[in-house]
């Protein structure tokens, strides 16, 4: 009953590194989001996808790339990092929009 | 831009007290409403998902309402307890071809015992 599943669950960056964020759904899942969490800022949306092998922006996509090669996996990339990308990232699947979506646990990344 | 305002940003009430929140939406175009809700360090969890004008909904002490032509939607919490506390999200679909929710910031609850 595994649900939605972020790893890392921790990361620490240097500034100019590269990264990958990985969410799997186990729910057969077409929608999935990925938000980052900043203190006053609630949850911003960074891209999305409803379906295997699309994808759009999001509120906040700058310096992020995403793809979704399965339906199951939703991939968030950094290639280069900023210290304006410190946040908490939590991603989320959902069946249609009318359906709740199911969160990860989230992955805390902080880039020095 | 789709605005969703909850007001208030933050309340205290004691265990006991029965307490509602706000939630207000764009109500020209709507597909779904939903309220979540956000314990500190962990992550979001569902609470209500509801799509028609009138709708009303209830998990234990816990219920909703949707008035989608005047943009609103209540939250209720009857009998308040310690481990109500958390911030409690809602979120907007205007439906067609967004295919994304628009959150608002949430409101804080705190309970005091």
């Amino acid at each position: 009953n595994a649900g939605v599943t972020q790893t890392p669950k921790f990361r620490v960056l240097k500034t100019g590194q590269s990264m990958t964020l990985l969410c799997a759904q186990d729910m057969n899942h077409e929608y999935m989001y990925w938000y980052r969490q900043d203190p006053g800022m609630g949850l911003r949306l960074i891209h999305y996808s409803v379906g295997e092998g699309t994808t759009a922006k999001g509120e906040v996509p700058d310096g992020y790339n995403v793809s979704r090669l399965k339906k199951q996996n939703f991939l968030l990339g950094l290639e280069s990092a900023a210290p304006s990308q410190t946040s908490v990232y939590f991603c989320a699947s959902s069946r249609d929009l009318n359906q709740p979506q199911h969160f990860g646990d989230g992955t805390r990344l902080s880039i020095l | 831009i789709l605005n969703v305002e909850q007001s208030p940003q933050s309340l205290h009430v004691q265990e006991g007290d029965s307490t509602n929140f706000t939630c207000s939406f764009p109500s020209s175009n709507f597909y779904a409403l939903h309220w979540y809700r956000w314990e500190t360090a962990k992550s979001p969890e569902a609470l209500f998902v509801m799509t028609l004008n009138g709708d009303e909904k209830k998990k234990g002490r816990i219920s909703a309402t949707l008035n989608t032509k005047e943009g609103y939607s209540y939250l209720y919490i009857k009998g308040s307890q310690p481990e109500d506390s958390a911030t409690y999200l809602c979120a907007y679909n205007s439906g067609g071809s967004n295919y994304k929710l628009t959150f608002g910031k949430g409101t804080l609850l705190t309970v005091n015992p």
